[in-house]
């Protein structure tokens, strides 16, 4: 079964930081370039991060430029966001996605919960 | 960047109805064009993309039309498990994508 399986949110004082983490099954991760995508709570979506197959391509939206590195493990299978100087508007479900050539992001994660408070 | 709106925000149909679902980009995005749905608390699930290209296993009541900068969605058969929140989403900027605000279907 194709499966992404995001962990690693939870609860973190402002100014902190945080790293999540998405783990790839039931296809060849190192074939497909990857994102996070986020949705604050009963809020719309949000592009967050994009990575290349290879991590030769790397892009960040405006709003966390500086901040949040992503970076992948092809050899583990896995995606990473690792989250700096965190801030209260950083408060969301955080999602992974697959995205295939030539398509939109076809499977994506159950999400894990980041909450930026003090 | 650019910005999507959709149209309505949110409405009430019954199931058996045709709904339609109206997107548009600030600028002309070809066809780089896809829909999803969302539950509450689930991820969003690929429904459309390409502006028209059924994503594999979705139900052929679905369906996309458009290019440019209007789009539409339209759910020719309104069943129960319809019931979600719906967004478009332009990768014509790829990578930088952006989605509309999304449109809620509830139950009448």
């Amino acid at each position: 079964e194709v499966q992404l399986v995001e962990s690693g949110g939870g609860l973190v004082k402002p100014g902190g930081s945080l790293r999540l983490s998405c783990a790839a099954s039931g296809f060849t991760f190192s074939s497909y370039s990857m994102n996070w995508v986020r949705q604050a709570p009963g809020k719309g979506l949000e592009w967050v991060s994009s990575i290349s197959s290879s991590s030769s391509y790397i892009y960040y939206a405006d709003s966390v430029k500086g901040r949040f590195t992503i970076s992948r493990d092809n050899a583990k299978n896995s995606l990473y966001l690792q989250m700096n100087s965190l801030r209260a508007e950083d408060t969301a479900v955080y999602y992974c996605a697959r995205d295939p050539p030539l398509s939109a992001f076809d499977i994506w994660g159950q999400g894990t919960m980041v909450t930026v408070s003090s | 960047a650019i910005r999507m709106t959709q149209s309505p925000s949110s409405f009430s149909a019954s199931t058996g109805d045709r709904v339609t679902i109206t997107c548009r980009a600030s600028q002309g995005i070809s066809s780089y064009l896809a829909w999803y749905q969302q539950k509450p608390g689930k991820a969003p699930k690929l429904l459309i993309y390409a502006a028209s290209t059924l994503q594999s296993g979705v139900p052929s009541r679905f369906s996309g039309s458009g290019s440019g900068t209007d789009f539409t969605l339209t759910i020719s058969c309104l069943q129960s498990e319809d019931f979600a929140t719906y967004y478009c989403q332009q990768y014509y900027s790829y990578p930088r994508v952006t989605f509309g605000p999304g449109t809620k279907v509830d139950i009448k």
